[in-house]
């Protein structure tokens, strides 16, 4: 089955760009979904077909998908950024969704 | 205003049965492909099963294949989640997740908040 890779944690201070990846063999042929989920809540999507934004997700945060990797990046991280963050793809030899095992972002 | 709320969850003992349902409001349910995504505590999320428009056709993550039956209502804009022999492993939270869409670009546009299943003796 599919595997996805996050690093389990990334801290940033408060104004500088946050990258959080995914890994996946030749992800870039596949849609990279990303979801936010903070303490105590749902996850919301932040992030959709690899660079695409919801509406209502400010244009800090964008999405890059290449090769073997997908990266989520938030710019001018606030403090209301911190959170866990998963991406997602579809695995269509199974029909199944996967997800990756989550990124802590600590602000500092 | 899209809502999806879930119901069902509590304690069981292992090798019991609970049925979860997920009401929906809001928008067309019989328009949207559900899905149901767990989160054991303090861990990630792992899709459990999905379920197409007219329930006709419903997949299962391996972990549950054989334990857990998806279904629907549209009658009554409901999804659920019949899950059996339950282990201590499934414990978790339940959510209900609505598709947009089914493609490889598709993804989980809403969320309900979640039911919480815990198993144990």
């Amino acid at each position: 089955s599919y595997v996805l890779t996050q690093p389990p944690s990334v801290s940033v201070a408060p104004g500088q760009t946050a990258r959080i990846t995914c890994g996946g063999r030749n992800i870039g042929r596949l849609s990279v979904h990303w979801y936010q989920q903070k303490a105590g809540q749902a996850p919301v999507p932040v992030i959709y077909s690899d660079t695409d934004r919801p509406s209502g997700i400010p244009e800090r945060l964008s999405g890059s998908n290449a090769g073997n990797t997908a990266t989520l990046t938030i710019s001018g991280v606030e403090a209301g950024d911190e959170a866990d963050y998963y991406c997602q793809v579809w695995d269509s030899t199974g029909d199944h969704w996967v997800f990756g095992g989550g990124t802590k972002l600590t602000v500092l | 205003e899209v809502q999806l709320v879930e119901s069902g969850g509590g304690l069981v003992q292992p090798g019991g049965s609970l049925r979860l349902s997920c009401a929906a409001s809001g928008f067309t349910f019989n328009n949207y492909w559900m899905h149901w995504v767990r989160q054991t505590p303090g861990k990630g999320l792992a899709w459990v099963s999905h379920i197409n428009t007219d329930g006709s056709r419903t997949t299962y993550a391996e972990s549950v294949k054989g334990r857990c039956v998806i279904s629907r209502d549209n009658t009554k804009n409901t999804l659920y989640l019949q899950v059996n022999s339950l282990r201590v492993e499934d414990t978790a939270v339940y959510f209900c997740v609505r598709m947009r869409g089914h493609s490889t670009s598709s993804f989980y546009d809403y969320w309900g908040q979640g039911s919480l299943v815990t198993v144990s003796s």
